[in-house]
């Protein structure tokens, strides 16, 4: 079935770091791919999304990119801010079948003054 | 625009009691869905509902019941709480696939945090 494997945390970086969070996925056929962030007593709340091979994502400095020929849709902030500090959720559609909504484990970035 | 709304944020059961989760969404979404969040184990879907009046079982539904009379409404249900159900509950909502607008875009509740003792 549908899976999404996420790179794990926690991750601990300095303010303006640069960030990388690993999402990898296995899908039949080429869903659309969506990352979610989880501030610290909130629920989820959409980040950024691709809807096809080679699309690139981007919201508040985040951007990820469709890469079908590795089945990769990882999470990138050129300067993290300390705002930033939260959970995020790579996630894939169930599609027609709203049953198959996958979500990775989550990964918790805390970002340091 | 509320969004999603979820009642209540917080509650305390004793093992054996029973309680409903409400959740609301003023988005006109078909598809509604009910989700535990627990440490170490990520987002586990415990029940889904693609229309008023259809449920269907996620990943982790025993235990728990839900209904869908109302579209905007999505009921979950515990008959006899479990201390194994101490956890915090989301709710979500979406348009499904082949919506011309926000297609499996989950907007999600702020939670409930459910203590079972």
């Amino acid at each position: 079935g549908d899976s999404v494997t996420q790179m794990e945390g926690p991750v601990t970086l300095s303010e303006e770091a640069f960030l990388t969070i690993n999402c990898t996925y296995t899908a039949t056929g080429y869903p659309s791919l969506f990352w979610y962030v989880q501030y610290p007593g909130e629920g989820l709340q959409l980040l950024l999304k691709a809807t096809k091979a080679d699309d690139k994502g981007s919201n508040k400095g985040f951007e990820a990119t469709y890469r079908k020929e590795t089945t990769s849709f990882h999470l990138e902030k050129g300067s993290v801010q300390v705002s930033d500090s939260a959970v995020y959720f790579c996630a894939l559609p169930g599609g027609a079948n709203a049953g198959k909504s996958t979500f990775g484990d989550g990964t918790t970035l805390t970002v340091k003054p | 625009n509320a969004g999603v709304t979820q009642t209540p944020k917080f509650r305390v059961l004793k093992t054996g009691q029973s309680m409903t989760l409400l959740c609301a969404q003023d988005m006109n979404h078909e598809y509604m869905y009910w989700y535990r969040q627990d440490p170490g184990m990520g987002l586990r879907l415990i029940h889904y509902s693609v229309g008023e009046g259809t449920t269907a079982k996620g990943e982790v539904p025993d235990g728990y019941n839900v209904s869908r009379l109302k579209k905007q409404n999505f009921l979950l249900g515990l008959e006899s709480a479990a201390p194994s159900q101490t956890s915090v509950y989301f709710c979500a909502s979406s348009f499904p696939r082949g919506a011309s607008v926000g297609a499996d875009t989950q907007y999600f509740g702020p939670g409930t945090r459910l203590t079972v003792l």
